[in-house]
């Protein structure tokens, strides 16, 4: 069983549009942290949202914890060919220990 | 120093082959990781490894062999593997605790022929 699906699995879109990408779950997260992946390269963390509701703002990207803390979005706008990669979301579970689940990913392609 | 690293970069190996894959961190993190990842598809959670002791092992068949020498270095004894085996192993480290901010390293492209 997926936790965390993501939506769309795919986008390709071109330079100076704006994009949303889904993080969804039926359970309830402590936090939600979202990464990005580039070709040959690991995940690397962009942003932890820890308070239901809670909005942050990473220049372009904005990211939002859900309410009920059980889904999150990521936005981009005027996206950029440097925006390519792999975006994941994750989030803790199996209790107080160390795992981390990724969502299903979402490959973002932008054309200049 | 903010960087985990791991070697070698690319991995090719027969499925009689022993081999091993190695990583290495110097931020004084307690956890680290062994993640499979698939291409396009994200990272599976394999071993945790906290306070140099194994503490999570997510049914990971025993082909795979992990060890921690030390606080900093982490490896994976490989042998005996199948072609599906093949894909991106990266290795994570962390402060540790649910949430706690993990630092990957740039993986090892592993290909089983």
């Amino acid at each position: 069983t997926q936790l965390l699906e993501q939506s769309p699995q795919f986008l390709s879109i071109q330079e100076g549009e704006n994009l949303t990408v889904y993080c969804n779950s039926s359970s309830v997260f402590s936090s939600l942290q979202w990464y990005r992946q580039e070709p040959g390269e690991g995940p690397v963390l962009l942003v932890t949202v820890v308070t239901g509701g809670e909005v942050k703002k990473l220049k372009r990207l904005t990211f939002q914890f859900g309410d009920a803390r059980k889904d999150s979005s990521l936005h981009i706008t005027a996206a950029q060919p440097g925006d390519t990669g792999l975006y994941l979301c994750a989030g803790p579970y199996g209790g107080a220990t160390n795992k981390l689940i990724f969502g299903t990913g979402t490959l973002l392609a932008v054309q200049p | 120093d903010t960087e985990v690293t791991q070697t070698p970069k690319h991995l090719v190996m027969g499925m009689t082959n022993k081999k091993s894959l190695k990583c290495e961190q110097h931020m004084g993190h307690r956890a680290m990781y062994w993640y499979k990842q698939k291409a396009k598809k994200p990272p599976e959670l394999m071993f945790v490894y906290s306070y140099e002791k194994l503490s999570i092992n997510e049914s990971v068949p025993s082909r795979f062999s992990p060890e921690c020498p030390n606080s900093s270095l982490l490896n994976l004894h490989l042998h005996a593997l199948q072609p599906e085996d093949s894909a991106l192993y990266l290795c994570a480290s962390s402060q540790g605790g649910q949430g706690a901010r993990k630092f990957f390293g740039p993986g090892t492209r592993l290909t089983v022929l």
